[in-house]
């Protein structure tokens, strides 16, 4: 499979824990994003890598929120003492350098009880 | 400020007969434009994308989309709708000229082909 896997699929948590979700990006591509979507709504934009060099963070992403792409290779999204709020589908996608469209993973949906 | 606007929530079409998708959008810049669909429990997959040249931009699955600089509109179409159709689709847009590398999407819409 050459696609963009995510990992967990499914994560629930209590409110106050830690997540961390996985995203291997297909692996030619060199940039890499983040966005979360909420029900009835888009997709919203959270973060964006070129190779490991994060570049772009969204008002969004607040300071409990954090991610990294180490290797330039796949990438974690860290949430720091989870709140009813931050349930939502996270999802991952990957596009060339120089490509337009980017390819998204399935996602991680992530509910906080 | 970026922004796409999505004007139909819901769109039903009989199986057979075209459809269209709605979507227009307001930029600064010269726009990238992308339509993606979203089946339930999966990931956005693209459909098509405008990035210059022809006005008419042909996709997959038989999708094509047109731009229309005029009216701010990218409008997703298909000459006979297919019962697999069904599903949430979204129109994306880019503005590279603003330094800015991420898709702000709409509020998508969602079609339901009636058999």
């Amino acid at each position: 499979d050459t696609g963009v896997s995510q990992d967990p699929r499914h994560k629930i948590t209590k409110r106050g824990q830690n997540v961390t979700f996985r995203c291997d990006p297909i692996s030619e591509h060199n940039r890499l994003y983040w966005y979360r979507q909420t029900l009835g709504q888009g997709p919203e934009f959270l973060t964006y890598f070129q190779n490991e060099a994060q570049l772009e963070k969204s008002r969004l992403l607040s300071d409990r929120f954090s991610a990294e792409r180490p290797k330039g290779s796949f990438s974690t999204l860290e949430i720091q003492r989870t709140e009813q709020g931050d349930s939502a589908m996270y999802l991952c996608a990957s596009s060339l350098l120089r490509g337009g469209e980017a390819f998204f993973g399935q996602g991680t949906r992530l509910t906080v009880v | 400020a970026q922004s796409v606007a999505q004007p139909e929530d819901q769109v039903n079409v009989a199986e057979g007969n075209p459809l269209t998708v709605k979507c227009t959008y307001s930029v600064s810049g010269n726009p990238y434009l992308f339509w993606y669909v979203q089946y339930p429990n999966r990931g956005l997959q693209f459909l098509l994308k405008y990035i210059t040249g022809d006005n008419l931009v042909k996709g997959s699955y038989g999708f094509e989309a047109e731009f229309n600089k005029s009216q701010t509109s990218f409008h997703l179409k298909k000459p006979s709708a297919l019962v697999s159709d069904s599903a949430l689709y979204f129109c994306a847009v880019r503005v590279p000229q603003t330094g800015a590398n991420n898709l702000f999407f709409g509020t998508g819409t969602r079609l339901t082909v009636i058999p």
